[in-house]
């Protein structure tokens, strides 16, 4: 039962351009969501999170909007830089212990 | 202050063995958790361990278990090793009781032959 799902395995933007990453999830008891970066052979690195009684949260160029309803979430990096090229993890919160997706390989080109 | 470390990094068993690995979390937190990262599989949840306690547990068979220390460093054990868990091991740690942002460990790659 996969209850954080992200449906896009790769994404490749162009630099300089926006990038956007999404997530849905199945459980309405999650109340809080985060975004990992990861390279490889590293541990992921925390980018950023948002509390269910909001809709976005933004820092400096990733911005992380929700929609409840929709069980929707998603990161958007502006502008996409060549360092931004890594897998990006969705994770959300629920008992006490966070739930993450598949990943998606964001690359960045030139 | 220094990151979450892991050891080792790097690890090759056999089938039937039995492996331990070890986590430090970042100075003062007290919440620390295990994932098993697999191609295509993301981040799986193993278990979690607050203040010496395991407060959560993942769908994972007994062979697996870990345990934390008073200084909230933390093991994890697998036993009868099976090839299907080669995998990359993170370890992540947090500060308080309610887990917020985790911050994670560099892994251990376990390769079972």
């Amino acid at each position: 039962d996969q209850q954080v799902k992200q449906n896009s395995p790769s994404l490749s933007v162009q630099e300089g351009r926006i990038s956007i990453l999404n997530c849905d999830y199945t459980n309405s008891m999650f109340d809080y969501f985060l975004w990992y970066k990861k390279y490889p052979a590293e541990g992921p690195t925390f980018l950023i999170s948002i509390s269910s009684i909001k809709d976005k949260n933004e820092d400096g160029r990733f911005t992380v909007f929700l929609n409840k309803s929709a069980k929707h979430l998603s990161l958007h990096i502006v502008p996409s830089q060549p360092g931004d090229s890594a897998v990006y993890f969705c994770a959300a919160r629920g008992a006490q212990k966070l739930v993450f997706g598949q990943g998606t390989r964001l690359t960045i080109n030139p | 202050k220094a990151g979450v470390t892991q050891t080792p990094r790097y690890l090759i068993k056999t089938r039937g063995q039995q492996v331990t690995l070890s986590c430090s979390p970042i100075s003062g937190h007290r919440s620390v958790s295990w994932y098993q990262q697999t191609p295509g599989q993301g981040l799986q949840f193993l278990f979690e361990y607050f203040s010496e306690t395991q407060r959560n547990k993942g769908n994972f068979p007994g062979r697996f278990s870990g345990r934390q220390f008073s200084n909230s460093r933390s093991e994890m054990n697998v036993s009868t090793l099976e090839l299907g868990d080669s995998a990359l091991y993170l370890c992540a740690s947090s500060l308080g009781q309610d887990i917020y942002e985790q911050y994670f460990g560099p892994g251990t790659r376990l390769t079972v032959t």
